[in-house]
């Protein structure tokens, strides 16, 4: 198992632009995450799913923010209208069950909108 | 307002100094954890702590959660520069019916050789 897989690693794109961003979890981990961490702050949570449905999208997501778990295995969280605000590194988690005992993050995407 | 409030939010040492950092909050958890994260890296699970009151030790490093299950500290004991990176806590608890895991702002170590 090669842990959480986080794709791309960087992306710069200009305001105004969609982007996808993928996840692959570990294959045992029924629950995925997403979070949202700018400079100099902790991550935020964003939108969790358990298998293929999501269970609850943080008040950050707006409706530019969509994020999907087709067949409960790999996930994708596309930002539409990007804008320089949406700047951040968006991170990955799976866990099994609640969590309780710990995430596995990925590496991050780190988005830079200009 | 941040659930999970961490002091210090940076702290820089020399190599050979013990320090501890804390995380508190007024809610209670179901458990907590400490993560290290390294610039461009996702954070990394160091300990999780469940029972209050619970002391776990990873080599130089103690976690203790406390007894009310409110806050924890993490001591390092003759920091190395290896130690450099950001600590993050983060605790469970059930937030509108769903088992949610909240980060505190994180501590940027800084040990200096």
């Amino acid at each position: 198992d090669t842990g959480v897989s986080q794709d791309p690693r960087h992306k710069i794109t200009k305001r105004g632009q969609n982007v996808t961003f993928r996840c692959d979890p570990i294959s045992e981990h029924n629950r995925l995450y997403w979070y949202r961490q700018t400079l100099g702050q902790g991550p935020e949570f964003l939108t969790y799913f358990q298998n293929e449905a999501q269970l609850e999208k943080s008040r950050l997501l707006s409706d530019r923010f969509s994020a999907e778990r087709p067949k409960g295995s790999f996930s994708t969280l596309e930002i539409q209208r990007t804008e320089q605000g949406d700047s951040a590194m968006y991170l990955c988690a799976s866990s099994l069950a609640g969590g309780v005992y710990g995430y596995t993050f990925g590496s991050g995407t780190r988005l830079t909108v200009v | 307002t941040q659930l999970l409030e961490q002091s210090p939010q940076f702290l820089s040492i020399q190599e050979g100094e013990n320090l501890t950092v804390y995380c508190n909050s007024s809610s209670v958890f179901s458990s907590l954890q400490w993560y290290r994260q390294e610039p461009g890296e996702g954070p990394v699970l160091l300990v999780t702590v469940v029972t209050g009151g619970e002391v776990k030790k990873l080599k130089r490093l103690t976690f203790q959660f406390g007894d009310a299950r409110k806050d924890s500290s993490l001591h390092i004991t003759a920091a190395q520069p290896g130690d450099t990176g950001l600590y993050l806590c983060a605790g469970t608890r059930i937030i509108q019916g769903a088992q949610k895991l909240v980060f505190g702002q994180g501590t940027r170590l800084t040990i200096n050789p």
